[in-house]
């Protein structure tokens, strides 16, 4: 089956701790992101990179770390620094950066993060 | 600031019926634009996009329009069924200045589909 996945799907994140969560994608994408949810509202950027070994900051990266050293990889790191972790994060791919016509931003089915 | 919003957060409509959904976007270079379906506790789906070059596109059941005069964009459903009922969110594509990769969504409207 083609597509990204997400894991874990519910995640359970004490504070002070970092967790990782993990996104993996088998359409050969080029572009990957991380974008944090919370109730009620639309999607925030995180990171994004646009090829393996390369990663951006988004709008809001404080507390989140990213790697990408592989092209079906893009595993988020969500730190102690951030102080108000809890949301529902989601990653999407698509063939090249930046959304346009031909270059459909894909999503996974999101992972749900909550400090405890 | 520049933003994507929503003229409405809920609709609710009856099987069978045509559903329109609002949005408003300040920014006027924005060139792409994106309607997205999200079902509960899942990832948004892709539905329809437009380019700011097109007034109108349609797909399976679904029409988007554009109207840049005052910059407006709305998604409509035909004879809108049980399983459309979701959260729908527009999205704008603000690729420049480096922020590629930055698609801007609104809050997003929650369709109820009423048997």
């Amino acid at each position: 089956d083609g597509g990204i996945t997400q894991s874990p799907k519910y995640l359970f994140r004490k504070e002070g701790q970092n967790v990782t969560l993990s996104c993996e994608q088998n359409l050969n994408h080029d572009a990957m992101y991380w974008y944090r949810q919370d109730p009620g509202q639309g999607l925030r950027l995180i990171y994004y990179s646009q090829i393996v070994n390369d990663f951006q900051k988004g709008d809001i990266a404080e507390g989140y770390s990213v790697s990408r050293e592989k092209k079906e990889s893009f595993p988020l790191t969500v730190t102690s620094a951030q102080k108000n972790p809890t949301a529902f994060y989601l990653c999407a791919s698509s063939m090249m950066a930046g959304a346009s016509s031909g270059n459909t931003i894909y999503f996974g089915e999101g992972s749900w993060l909550t400090v405890v | 600031g520049e933003s994507v919003g929503l003229h409405l957060p809920t609709l609710s409509v009856q099987e069978g019926d045509n559903s329109i959904i609002n949005c408003a976007y300040s920014n006027s270079a924005s060139d792409y634009f994106i309607w997205y379906k999200q079902e509960s506790g899942k990832g948004p789906q892709f539905i329809i996009d437009i380019r700011s070059n097109m007034d109108k596109r349609q797909g399976q059941r679904v029409t988007v329009l554009l109207n840049k005069t005052v910059k407006h964009l709305s998604l409509q459903i035909a004879a809108t069924q049980p399983g459309d009922s979701a959260v729908y969110f527009c999205a704008e594509n603000m690729d420049y200045g480096g922020s590629q990769g930055n698609l801007i969504f609104g809050k997003g409207t929650k369709l109820s589909v009423k048997p």
